[in-house]
């Protein structure tokens, strides 16, 4: 089945700790995204790539980072500089170019201990 | 204003009814738009894409494009409670060498039986 997978389905975290949210995709699609989703404001974008080892920051880059070693994958690390982690984390990706659709993961819920 | 602004609802209709969902647009240079369906907890799947001016209809449902008013719609035909959820507008937007996929806060549609 051709798919994105994010795990883990929960996170949670506790103060001061970085954690690692994993998005992978078989769909070979060059394009990946990171968007974050909290009750009333719609999706926000985290990062995005347009290829393997390039990537740039959306409209709420601080206090995460991301990877693009491999076209499948394209982990985001929620830092301890972000400080209010908790939202739903959706994964993206899709072909390359302005037309292109962009498919969703199932999502990772990250809760703050 | 808003890049892309959806009236957040909730909008009640009843079984069989046509339910109509609004979305508006800043960037007159936007080229591609998109109509996602998120069920409660769930990520958004996408319901239809729509690039030219005019109607396209796929089963029950039609998206409608006026790109001189900046202005799309979806229509559902024949409501079923199982099309109750959230409906997000996104829009592909030029921002420099790139493209952005803006999202509208989405619709909260409820059908009742």
């Amino acid at each position: 089945d051709g798919g994105i997978t994010q795990s883990p389905k929960y996170l949670f975290r506790k103060e001061g700790q970085n954690v690692t949210l994993s998005c992978e995709q078989n769909l070979n699609h060059d394009a990946m995204y990171w968007y974050r989703q909290d009750p009333g404001q719609g999706l926000r974008l985290i990062y995005y790539s347009q290829i393997v080892n390039d990537f740039q920051k959306g409209d709420i880059a601080e206090g995460y980072s991301v990877s693009r070693e491999k076209k499948e994958s394209f982990p985001l690390t929620v830092t301890s500089a972000q400080k209010n982690p908790t939202a739903f984390y959706l994964c993206a990706s899709s072909r390359r170019g302005a037309q292109e659709t962009q498919y969703f993961g199932p999502g990772t819920r990250l809760l703050v201990l | 204003q808003k890049e892309v602004e959806q009236n957040s609802g909730p909008l009640s209709v009843p079984e069989g009814a046509i339910a109509s969902l609004n979305c508006t647009y800043s960037d007159r240079g936007s080229q591609s738009f998109f109509w996602y369906r998120q069920y409660s907890g769930k990520s958004p799947e996408l319901i239809m894409f729509i690039y030219s001016n005019g109607d396209k209809e796929d089963g029950r449902f039609t998206a409608q494009l006026n790109k001189a008013s900046q202005y799309v719609s979806l229509l559902i035909r024949d409501s079923q409670p199982s099309d109750s959820a959230t409906y997000l507008c996104a829009v592909n937007m030029i921002r420099g060498s790139n493209y952005k996929l803006t999202f509208g806060k989405g619709t909260l549609l409820t059908v009742n039986p």
